[in-house]
């Protein structure tokens, strides 16, 4: 069975750093595009960062130089580095699989790990 | 590229057929996915490529249009298919969303 399981959220003061996880099982990450996208209930669905199966990033200009979205191919997992944390950046956050491999379209998530960015 | 749809929120009942319109700020072609989300799930993929239906989802879903304006129809509701629907654009970085359209009762 295809899955993703994440892990990793909490609470984290502002200036602060957090890593987020997805540990996928059934398939293989380093074959496909991977995407974080993250949601809120006043700003609704977010693409966040997206790493291609050749090893490209690309980052939505809201997070770009304090995220890093990365990949451990030996765990199968994928991780977003989260650095200089502010209010904004709290919502839930879910890794996203890349539909038939490709880029546009997002066929499987993650159950979904919720960050809080808070004093 | 700005997603809106529309209507924000549409109430129903079993049986019912509904619409849900999504248009792009720009021109897409036919990159436009549809997604299903319930309280406290993760969304789901509906319909990509504005019609094409992933594999599992129910025939009663459908999607048509081109370009900037696109719709979801649902034939006949079912009590399963009361959720929030989104749309989302593949034609360019970064992707977007609309959103959302809450079908309740």
């Amino acid at each position: 069975e295809e899955q993703m399981v994440q892990s990793g959220g909490g609470l984290v003061q502002p200036g602060g750093s957090l890593r987020i996880s997805c540990a996928a099982s059934g398939f293989t990450i380093s074959n496909i595009y991977m995407n974080w996208v993250r949601q809120t209930p006043e700003k609704g669905l977010e693409w966040v960062s997206v790493l291609y199966s050749g090893g490209s990033t690309y980052y939505a200009d809201s997070v770009k130089g304090r995220f890093t979205i990365s990949r451990d191919i030996s765990k199968n997992t994928l991780y977003l580095q989260m650095n200089s944390l502010r209010e904004e950046d709290t919502a839930m956050y879910y890794c996203a699989r890349g539909l038939n491999g490709g880029v546009r379209y997002f066929d499987s998530w993650g159950q979904g790990t919720l960050v809080t960015v808070s004093s | 590229i700005q997603m809106t749809q529309s209507p924000s929120s549409v109430s129903a009942s079993v049986g019912d057929r509904i619409n849900i319109t999504c248009r792009a700020s720009q021109g897409i072609s036919r990159w436009l996915a549809w997604y299903q989300q319930k309280p406290g799930k993760a969304p789901e993929l509906l319909i990509y490529s504005t019609s094409t239906l992933q594999s599992g989802v129910p025939s009663r879903f459908s999607g048509s249009g081109s370009g900037t304006d696109f719709t979801l129809t649902i034939s006949s509701l079912q009590p399963e298919d009361f959720a929030t629907y989104y749309c989302q654009q593949g034609d360019s970085m970064p992707r977007t969303f609309g959103q959302g359209t809450k079908v309740e009762v």
